[in-house]
This record gives structure tokens, sequence and C-alpha cells, in this order.
């Protein structure tokens, strides 16, 4: 089975500065998928970016960027410009038959 | 076009009670994933199913937990005798087709079961 390990429960950031979510998974699978999620304090599930393991380009999304690192088995979050809404729990997903998630990051952006 | 429809949002069951949580996915969408979250953790594979059919059950507990998504209405994860560890949040997702094809599944807004 996949499994997703996140090994940063906290961090914190100051606005406008940049930090990187760490992400490793496990897989003996080629083709799969990466996800990051982002759950507010309404803990509604928000996609915020994508990345497909047969692509070599790390996805980008407005101030949300991935390294992708295949071999390594590493997917982190690059978060550009942090602001105050960009405080929430943060999730690492794979996907291959079904999605399966991290433990989670949370994530403070301090004014 | 309506996102994942979960209702209800808010459930409270008294301990030994049935719960029923049901989803309804996006239009289009024929696979249905359910998740559980427990208070400060992350979200847990339970069931995938499509139309009539389950097709991994490998995170579902083995008693007392059950799910269906019936060719009409909606997917009902139904939890028989809840007890207190049962209190949670549950996710309902959707997806249009087979997730292996790297279809996004999108979220509900979530159940909330609080068993007293």
């Amino acid at each position: 089975a996949q499994t997703v390990t996140q090994s940063q429960p906290e961090m914190s950031v100051q606005e406008a500065e940049t930090v990187t979510l760490s992400c490793t998974y496990d897989t003996s699978e080629s083709n799969y998928y990466l996800f990051w999620y982002k759950q507010p304090p309404s803990r509604q599930m928000i996609l915020v970016i994508r990345q497909e393991a047969y692509k070599q380009q790390n996805a980008t999304e407005n101030r949300f960027s991935v390294n992708f690192q295949k071999a390594a088995k590493s997917f982190s979050l690059k978060i550009s410009d942090s602001q105050l809404g960009d405080t929430a729990m943060y999730f690492c997903a794979f996907m291959r038959d079904d999605m399966r998630f991290g433990a989670g990051t949370r994530l403070t952006v301090k004014p | 076009n309506a996102g994942v429809m979960q209702n209800p949002r808010h459930l409270v069951r008294r301990r030994g009670q049935e719960a029923r949580l049901r989803c309804s996915p996006m239009k289009g969408h024929s696979h249905v994933y359910w998740y559980r979250q427990l208070p400060e953790e992350g979200l847990k594979f339970m069931v995938y199913l499509q139309k009539e059919n389950i097709i991994d059950e490998s995170g579902m507990p083995k008693e007392r937990f059950s799910a269906e998504f019936p060719k009409e209405g909606p997917s009902i994860l139904r939890i028989q005798q809840v007890v207190r560890g049962d209190s949670a949040a549950y996710f309902c997702a959707s997806s249009p087709t087979d997730s292996s094809s790297g279809n996004t599944i999108y979220f509900g807004e979530g159940s909330w079961l609080t068993v007293v």
C-alpha cells in the first residue's frame, strides 16, 4: 500500500515570506498523481495544486509551486509571498487507484 | 453545477444508535470515496465505490460500518451501534471516472458526527 509522510506537524512563516512544506511517499508504481490540499478552519478541503508523475515539469499555480523529485519520491510545496489567508492545514496526497493522505502540516502565517 | 453534497452537515447520536451519512456526487461523477478525519488528524481512506459496486473497502472497520452507492440516489455511509470513538468528520469525494486516469477528486464539506 502507498504511504504518504509529512514530517512537519507545524510550521510558521511571516507574511510575505516564502515557506516550503515537505512530503515524501512510498510506492512501487510508475504512474500516479500527487496533490496538495488545503484545509482552513472551515474544514473544507480545497485543492491547491496537482502533479502528474509522468511530467517532469514542476506544477505551478500562482504563488504555489511544487518541487517534484520522482526518484527521491519527494513532493514539496512552496508558498511564495505568504498571505494571512494561507493559514490552514496542508495535506499531501497520492493517487493511483484511490487517494491517500499524509497526516498534514499546520501552517500559520504571522502578520 | 453543484458540488459534492453531503448531508447532514452535523449529526448527533447517542451511543448504540445508527448514523446514516449521505453523499450526492457532482453531476456526471460515478465514483465516490469516503474518508474519516478524527480531531487533529489527517484524512483516513475508508472506501471507494462505483455505482452498485464496492471497489476498495480496505479502510473500513470490519464491524458496524457499511457503505453503498446504489444505481439511483446518493451514496450512504452507515454506522451501526455508534460509539464515542466514531465521533469525527466524514468527508465524501467524487470523480468522473476511474481515478487511475488522474482525475482530480472533489470533496464535499463534510458531515460531523458527534456521539454522546
